[in-house]
C-alpha cells in the first residue's frame, strides 16, 4: 500500500514549456487535490475532485489544468510554464464524503521555472 | 471564507522544554475542524493533531496538545518534552464540518527549531 504518490519529485523547466505532474493514490479515494506551497504563503488549493470524471477549481487555478480520468489518477497540467508557477506542489486524497476523513498528502513535486 | 493566521513565523525551544505555537482562524460556520500539520525537511505533510469544533474538550496526543477557544476562534499547539525530531514546519489548518470539497484552508507556517 504505496499511499499517495508523486511523480516526478523534481523538475526543472523553461519559461513556456509544459508538463504533466502525476499523482497516484492506491486508496480507492473519491476526492483528490491539487496544492502549491509557496515560502511564507502555506499551502493553497490550486485543483480538486469529487469522483472520477469531475473537477473543479480551487483558490488559484489560473495557469492549470487538470484531469481525472481515472479514479487513482489526477494530473495537474502547465500548459505554458512561467517563473512564478515555480513552487512546491502537493497531492492530496480523502475517501469521500464525510466529515471525518482525513486528507492524506503525498511526499510534494519541487518546480523550478527558469 | 475562512482564514487561518499563525503570527509567529518562527519560534525556537530547548530541547526537553514546552513550546506553545499560535493559531487564529475567522469564520462564521458554527461546526468546523481544526488541524496542526508537521512537515519536517522531508516535505511530507504528518497530521499531528485535530479538533472538532463542537467537542469542547480540547484534543492531545501523546505530547501534543491543543488548547481550543471557541469563542476567541483561537488554536494553539503545545509541545511537551520537546525532541530533536519535533523540529519541523508547523501548519495550522481549517476545514468546514460539511461541504462539497472538504478542502483545507492552511495558515502560512511557524518553523520551529529544537536546540540541544
Amino acid at each position: 500500500n504505496a499511499g499517495v504518490t508523486q511523480t516526478p519529485k523534481f523538475r526543472v523547466l523553461k519559461t513556456g514549456q509544459s508538463m504533466t505532474l502525476l499523482c497516484a493514490q492506491d486508496m480507492n479515494h473519491e476526492y483528490m487535490y491539487w496544492y502549491r506551497q509557496d515560502p511564507g504563503m502555506g499551502l493553497r488549493l490550486i485543483h480538486y475532485s469529487v469522483g472520477e470524471g469531475t473537477t473543479a477549481k480551487g483558490e488559484v487555478p489560473d495557469g492549470y489544468n487538470v484531469s481525472r480520468l481515472k479514479k487513482q489518477n489526477f494530473l495537474l497540467g502547465l500548459e505554458s510554464a512561467a517563473p512564478s508557477q515555480t513552487s512546491v506542489y502537493f497531492c492530496a486524497s480523502r475517501q469521500g464524503q464525510g466529515s471525518t476523513y482525513e486528507q492524506y498528502f503525498g511526499p510534494g513535486t519541487r518546480l523550478t521555472v527558469t | 471564507a475562512q482564514t487561518v493566521t499563525q503570527s509567529q513565523p518562527e519560534m525556537s525551544v530547548q530541547e526537553a522544554e514546552t513550546v506553545t505555537l499560535s493559531c487564529t482562524y475567522d469564520t462564521s460556520e458554527s461546526d468546523y475542524y481544526l488541524f496542526w500539520y508537521k512537515q519536517p525537511p522531508s516535505r511530507q505533510m504528518i497530521l499531528v493533531i485535530r479538533q472538532e469544533a463542537y467537542k469542547q474538550q480540547n484534543a492531545t496526543e501523546n505530547r501534543f496538545s491543543v488548547n481550543f477557544q471557541k469563542a476567541a476562534k483561537s488554536f494553539s499547539l503545545k509541545i511537551s518534552d520537546s525532541q530533536l525530531g519535533d523540529a519541523a514546519m508547523y501548519f495550522c489548518a481549517y476545514r468546514s464540518y460539511g461541504g462539497s470539497n472538504y478542502k483545507l484552508t492552511f495558515g502560512k507556517g511557524t518553523l520551529l527549531t529544537v536546540n540541544p
